[in-house]
């Protein structure tokens, strides 16, 4: 099976701007996850989609959106970028949501950099 | 406190030595553990998983779980320059329908050829 993907790999982009990630997950998978990984925070949960609906969300603040499409690919926005915001951003995908023996496999990431 | 805690290290063992890796957790409702490992510039990628109390061996790798400790390890045995890489301790933690992972700040291995 091929594994997860996510579009563009590398993005730089301005202070207000805004931007959109995709994630494809493992053919398959139903969950997706959105993890954002700084030097200095660690990996750090965003928000997880299950059959297109937010069924958890990090404390992150509302100009980071998501959602999910019907074939379970997913999408992250970020509005109005602020320097803090340069990360890889990752994305996992599972077979399931929330079962406690569900594994998460990740992407390759975006490593986006706001000027 | 920390929910997830690993020593950030950097943690160097001699080629061929056993490398042990720790991780203690808060919360006792914890379910299950997973370990990953991030080369530089590089995505997690996941290792192993145990959730049962005990050892769980995989090839040279073993993960270790006592629930009563609240403490989770991932041994390396006979460890080689290519397992240079930074180690995540992930915990999928419980609240109510919540299960998300929750991943320490990992720790920095090298092996020393």
């Amino acid at each position: 099976k091929a594994g997860v993907t996510q579009t563009p790999r590398y993005l730089i982009k301005t202070r207000g701007q805004q931007v959109t990630l995709s994630c494809s997950p493992i053919s398959g998978h139903r969950s997706v996850s959105w993890y954002q990984q700084t030097p200095g925070q660690g990996l750090q949960f965003l928000f997880e989609y299950f059959s297109e609906t937010q069924r958890n969300k990090g404390n992150f603040p509302g100009r980071f959106s998501g959602r999910q499409f019907s074939n379970s690919r997913s999408e992250m926005n970020v509005s109005t970028l602020e320097l803090g915001d340069s990360a890889l951003y990752l994305c996992a995908s599972s077979e399931l949501a929330g079962g406690f023996t569900d594994t998460q496999y990740f992407g390759p990431g975006t490593r986006l950099t706001v000027l | 406190q920390k929910e997830v805690e690993q020593n950030s290290g950097p943690l160097s063992v001699p080629e061929g030595a056993i490398a042990s890796l720790n991780c203690t957790y808060s919360d006792r409702g914890s379910q299950s553990f997973f370990w990953y490992r991030q080369y530089s510039g590089k995505s997690p990628e996941l290792i192993m998983f145990i959730y049962s109390n005990g050892d769980k061996e995989d090839g040279r790798f073993t993960a270790q779980l006592n629930k009563a400790s609240q403490y989770v390890s991932l041994l390396i045995r006979d460890s080689q320059p290519s397992d240079s890489a930074t180690y995540l301790c992930a915990v999928k933690i419980s609240s109510g329908s919540a299960r998300q992972l929750t991943f320490g700040s990992g720790t920095q291995l090298t092996v020393l050829p």
